[in-house]
């Protein structure tokens, strides 16, 4: 079944940690995407990258890192910089931009 | 200031009632419009999109939109919902940079 895979679901981290998320997908897509979901704020991009060992800033960028090897791989740092990180973050990717994206489960991260 | 605009965050109706949610955006020019459903517990998916053609575009689960180029609208309709179309609906829009705004999303709950 081809789709994107998001881990962990849940994740906690302390004050002053790096916490990466991972996200994979299989649909051999050239675009990902990471948004960042708070409740009445609907969606907002923290990076994108349209092809591999290549991103962008999107609009919150920082306090976030993120980085393209390979194309099926688009992890993301929220570094101890980022000052409000809990929030439920969502991976996307799409065969190029401008096409429909296709989501994954997302990861609810929590600070301690 | 909001760049895509859905009027209402929470919307209550009973099964079989009608559901029309509005979306309004304000970027000129060519646009992509979609919108997203986000079911409890599950993913984003793609509910229906506009690229071009006739502005009366048809989704999956009976829904439709309506794009009105002249009033910046997208309104997603059904004609009778159901419980199980209780979720978040989201409006999208590709802004002219290609990338995608999305609204605050609009919490649906049908009651039995």
């Amino acid at each position: 079944d081809g789709g994107i895979t998001q881990s962990p679901k849940y994740l906690f981290r302390k004050e002053g940690q790096n916490v990466t998320l991972s996200c994979e997908q299989n649909l051999n897509h050239d675009a990902m995407y990471w948004y960042r979901q708070d409740p009445g704020q609907g969606l907002r991009l923290i990076y994108y990258s349209q092809i591999v060992n290549d991103f962008q800033k999107g609009d919150i960028a920082e306090g976030y890192s993120v980085s393209r090897e390979k194309k099926e791989s688009f992890p993301l740092t929220v570094t101890s910089a980022q000052k409000n990180p809990t929030a439920f973050y969502l991976c996307a990717s799409s065969g190029w931009s401008e096409q429909p994206q296709h989501f994954g489960d997302g990861t609810r991260l929590s600070i301690l | 200031a909001q760049s895509v605009s859905q009027h209402n965050h929470h919307v209550i109706l009973s099964e079989a009632a009608s559901l029309e949610l509005g979306c309004n955006y304000s970027y000129g020019g060519t646009v992509n419009l979609f919108w997203y459903v986000q079911y409890p517990g599950q993913h984003l998916q793609l509910l229906l999109k506009y690229f071009s053609g006739d502005p009366l575009v048809k989704g999956i689960k009976g829904f439709e939109a309506e794009f009105i180029k002249s009033k910046f609208s997208f309104n997603l309709r059904k004609p009778s919902v159901q419980w199980s179309d209780t979720a978040e609906y989201f409006c999208a829009v590709n802004d002219p940079r290609g990338k995608l705004q999305f609204g605050a999303g609009t919490q649906v709950v049908v009651t039995p």
